[in-house]
């Protein structure tokens, strides 16, 4: 069965500091691959997707994710953190089945960002 | 332009009532989803509608729940006879619908329902 997994629960870093998020899916095709940002109260917001191309990809505010099929990831890097980076990510994989599209998203990462 | 718009942003009931909630998509967009994302956990499908094609209702929970979509605009999910464990934010997301699984999908703010 299709799935995604984001392995860290919960993540704190320094302001300044270097940020990476973990997501592996599994999934039998070519997935295409998406990171959203959701900030307190708010709704989800798309960071980057990956579907075709060059495997790096970069996305809003200062964010890049590298697709690796050999280990089924698709990790998102930050060079730096901004405090208010401080927001719970979500990877999700998108797919057609049974003649629908679908969007499995996997469990969230929650970032903290101290000053 | 306006984003997708959900009402009521919270609502509190009491166990056994009904609930409707309201999501109105981008102009244009002929796909919606709706999501639930229970406290501290990700975001559940619903269910999803294309055009006036049949919507796939497979992650309906139970027979409580239903949704229905008036042409390519505003869809309704209602909830029946609500229990505890429906207490969650409602999401609901649309997409232009030509591209197939690799297209974005444009959040709402939710809906956040909490069952008393």
């Amino acid at each position: 069965a299709q799935s995604v997994t984001q392995p860290d629960i919960h993540i704190t870093v320094s302001e300044g500091a270097s940020l990476e998020l973990r997501c592996n899916y599994s999934y039998g095709a070519t997935p295409y691959l998406f990171w959203y940002v959701q900030s307190p109260g708010q709704g989800l917001q798309l960071l980057l997707k990956y579907f075709s191309g060059d495997t790096l990809v970069q996305g809003i505010k200062g964010f890049e994710a590298e697709f690796k099929r050999s280990q089924s990831s698709f990790n998102l890097r930050k060079p730096s953190v901004h405090w208010s980076d401080a927001a719970e990510y979500f990877c999700a994989v998108g797919m057609f089945s049974g003649g629908y599209n679908k969007l499995i998203f996997g469990a969230g990462t929650r970032l903290a960002v101290h000053p | 332009g306006a984003g997708v718009s959900q009402s009521p942003s919270n609502k509190v009931t009491e166990k056994g009532k009904d609930v409707e909630l309201r999501c109105d998509p981008i102009s244009g967009h002929t796909a919606l989803y709706w999501y639930r994302q229970r406290l501290g956990q990700g975001l559940e499908f619903l269910i999803y509608f294309q055009g006036n094609s049949a919507p796939d209702k497979s992650g309906l929970p139970s027979d409580r729940f239903s949704a229905e979509r008036t042409g390519e605009s505003v869809s309704t999910l209602t909830i029946q006879r609500t229990q505890q464990e429906d207490s969650a934010v409602y999401l609901c997301a649309s997409s232009p619908g030509l591209a197939g699984p690799q297209e974005t999908q444009y959040f709402g703010p939710g809906t956040r329902l909490l069952v008393l």
